[in-house]
């Protein structure tokens, strides 16, 4: 079946403008993630979506990243006011479920580049 | 603080050598651990998992990997790598404390033909 999605897969954008990135999980799917993998910093986690519960925040950097996830499917990550540090890889991943004993498949993530 | 750390950060073998990575993760109660590999390219892939019970888990392309409880490892081997195993290979883990991943820094694997 399909796998999860991510679009846009390569954005450069400017300094100081604002971005959208977008996740389609794999359908059926109740947990989201979105992840940053960057070269300073490794695989971290952001932002965790399950069901129709307040989504876990504890990993975004700053206030200028938010995400929303609209009818538990779809996923936006946004980042607002974009600066030279952002640029990395944007990962999205779902799961069946969150919680112990369910792996995670992963999208092929979005290049941001900020000049 | 939850962390999982890869001792290995650059390796380069031979085809047909022996593997082993090192993983270490440092939070208690019931874990889940993984190992993915990124192929260059292309995206995280799972080779295998360990959610309880036998301590050997097999996983795809023929890697395997140890749950070993008392020394909070969990490495990653494959006894004759390929030159398609020229990739990098990243730890995760997570506990019932949280539903996130916590990854190491990965290990870039290549082997020469």
């Amino acid at each position: 079946g399909a796998g999860v999605s991510q679009s846009p897969s390569n954005k450069v954008t400017e300094k100081g403008k604002d971005v959208e990135l977008r996740c389609d999980p794999i359908s059926g799917h109740t947990a989201l993630y979105w992840y940053r993998q960057s070269l300073g910093q490794g695989l971290e986690f952001l932002i965790y979506f399950q069901g129709n519960s307040a989504p876990d925040k504890s990993g975004l950097p700053s206030d200028r990243f938010s995400a929303e996830r609209t009818g538990g499917s779809v996923s936006t990550l946004t980042i607002q006011r974009t600066q030279q540090e952002d640029s990395a890889v944007y990962l999205c991943a779902s799961s069946s479920s969150g919680g112990q004993g369910h792996e995670q498949y992963f999208g092929p993530g979005t290049r941001l580049t900020v000049t | 603080a939850q962390s999982v750390s890869q001792h290995n950060h650059h390796v380069i073998l031979s085809e047909a050598a022996s593997l082993e990575l090192g993983c270490n993760y440092s939070y208690g109660g019931t874990v889940n651990l993984f190992w993915y590999v990124q192929y260059p390219g292309q995206h995280l892939q799972l080779l295998l998992k360990y959610f309880s019970g036998d301590p050997l888990v097999k996983g795809i392309k023929g890697f395997e990997a140890e749950f070993i409880k008392s020394k909070f490892s969990f490495n990653l081997r494959k006894p004759s790598v390929q030159w398609s195993d020229t990739a990098e290979y990243f730890c995760a883990g997570k506990n019932n404390a949280g539903n996130m991943l916590t990854f190491g820094g990965g290990t870039r694997l290549m082997v020469k033909p």
